[in-house]
């Protein structure tokens, strides 16, 4: 069964760093792209980032570009988003999604449940 | 950028058809996606690759596409029904996924 776990969530200031972390298992993590997707509260959902097996391409929103960082280990079977210069929109959940076939054809075919990530004074 | 437009909301009663609308210029030469997504939930993948369902959803849940739209079909509609959906592509030109605004699908 594959799982999806994030962590890393929380309450931060503007301005504020964090990093999140998802943990996949059941199925053979390097061999699938991944993407994050978003959702704030009481909207729809907005992509993210997503990359592709290895450490590139990898493709940003242009509201993240710059300012947020995919990345993953293959050996740990964890997909990460680092996020720097938050603001107060970036307040949302983040999901991360197992992308099936390659990032520009395939869809987010797996989910985790999410994690909040709250960006306040 | 791309768009992406869904209307906010569709109602139908239970046994009927409900239909989802996801406008975009020159959709047909673009591979949907559709996500439903119900109340405090993870969002599910309902159709693959425009017209495909993955395993364990339902044949009354169906994807087409014409040329500048296309569109989830949901037939004989059960209260379970009741979500969010999304449709979603990639648009090759800003190397972006896209997601529609959803469509809140009530089942009176």
């Amino acid at each position: 069964e594959v799982q999806l776990l994030e962590s890393g969530g929380g309450l931060i200031q503007p301005g504020g760093s964090l990093r999140l972390s998802c943990e996949a298992s059941g199925f053979s993590f390097n061999m699938f792209a991944m993407t994050w997707v978003r959702q704030a509260p009481g909207k729809g959902l907005e992509w993210v980032s997503a990359m592709s097996t290895g450490n590139s391409p990898t493709f940003y929103a242009d509201s993240v570009k710059g300012r947020f960082t995919i990345s993953r280990d293959n050996s740990r079977n964890t997909l990460y988003l680092q996020m720097d210069s938050l603001r107060v929109e970036d307040t949302a959940i983040y999901y991360c999604a197992q992308v099936a076939a390659t990032v520009n054809t395939g869809a987010a075919v797996h989910w985790g449940q999410g994690i909040l990530v709250t960006v306040s004074s | 950028s791309y768009v992406l437009t869904q209307p906010p909301s569709v109602s139908v009663v239970p046994g009927q058809t409900a239909t989802i609308a996801c406008g975009g210029n020159n959709i047909a030469g673009k591979t949907v996606h559709w996500y439903q997504q119900k109340s405090g939930q993870a969002p599910i993948v309902v159709i693959l690759y425009n017209d495909d369902r993955p395993s364990g959803i339902p044949e009354r849940f169906s994807g087409s596409k014409s040329e500048n739209t296309a569109s989830l079909t949901i037939t004989r509609v059960e209260p379970g029904d009741e979500a969010d959906y999304y449709c979603q592509v990639w648009d090759s030109r800003t190397t972006h996924w896209v997601f529609g605004g959803g469509t809140k699908l009530s089942v009176l």
